[in-house]
């Protein structure tokens, strides 16, 4: 079955860095998308970032790019979200999902969230 | 602002049949079949209920049903269960720089 395990959240001051992770395993992982998509306390979803399923294309929302970087290592079947310049508004739940497709159509399966906080 | 506009609310008795709206734009819903609706029960991961705007995941209920005219989407929840009780979201697919928006959520009381 399709699993996917966020790690890397915690408390992080502002201006500071935070590398995500998410594994995967129950599925070809190098054939798909993937997205990461945020959720502040008591707020409704945020998309953040896609990548296609080899690398060669990532799509950011604008409150993310310049300081948000999507990437994945394909023999690591691991999907990575490097966070920089951090603020208090990145404060969230950060859940990795897998697109039903290598470009994008919809998110079938999420993982549980990894929580993170900037403040000092 | 969210991209994709939905109620903040809805409500409705067991049994009852309730539509939620998201309304968005011919650079989103209304251009693209990529629209998916998604459950989130508090505390926990949301999960997929319609894609491609009205195709149903294996396991989902068919009292869930979605629908497109124009540049809005619905989902209709039809004999109402306590259990559909949560919050939903709509999301699409956008040809704008930012290639995918979700809505602001629609919070599902039953009575």
């Amino acid at each position: 079955q399709v699993q996917l395990v966020e790690s890397g959240g915690g408390v992080v001051q502002p201006g500071g860095s935070l590398r995500l992770s998410c594994a995967a395993s129950g599925f070809t992982f190098s054939s798909y998308g993937m997205h990461w998509v945020r959720q502040a306390p008591g707020k409704g979803l945020e998309w953040v970032a896609f990548i296609r399923y080899d690398g060669s294309n990532k799509y950011y929302a604008d409150s993310v790019k310049g300081r948000f970087t999507i990437s994945r290592d394909n023999s690591k079947n691991t999907l990575y979200l490097q966070m920089n310049s951090l603020r208090a508004e990145d404060t969230a739940v950060y859940y990795c999902a897998k697109d039903a497709q290598y470009s994008g159509s919809y998110l079938d399966y999420w993982g549980q969230g990894t929580l993170v906080t900037v403040s000092s | 602002q969210s991209a994709l506009t939905q109620p903040a609310s809805v409500s409705g008795s067991p049994g009852q049949s309730i539509t939620i709206s998201c309304t968005g734009t011919s650079s989103d819903v209304g251009g693209y079949n990529y629209v998916s609706w998604y459950q989130q029960h508090p505390g926990k991961a949301p999960k997929l209920m319609i894609y491609d705007v009205s195709k149903r995941p294996s396991g989902v209920s068919n009292r869930f049903s979605g629908s497109k005219s124009g540049n809005t989407a619905s989902l209709t929840i039809s004999g109402l269960q306590a259990e559909d009780e949560a919050d939903y979201y709509c999301s699409s697919y956008t040809s704008s720089s930012t290639f995918w928006v979700f809505g602001g959520g629609t919070k599902l009381t039953v009575l």
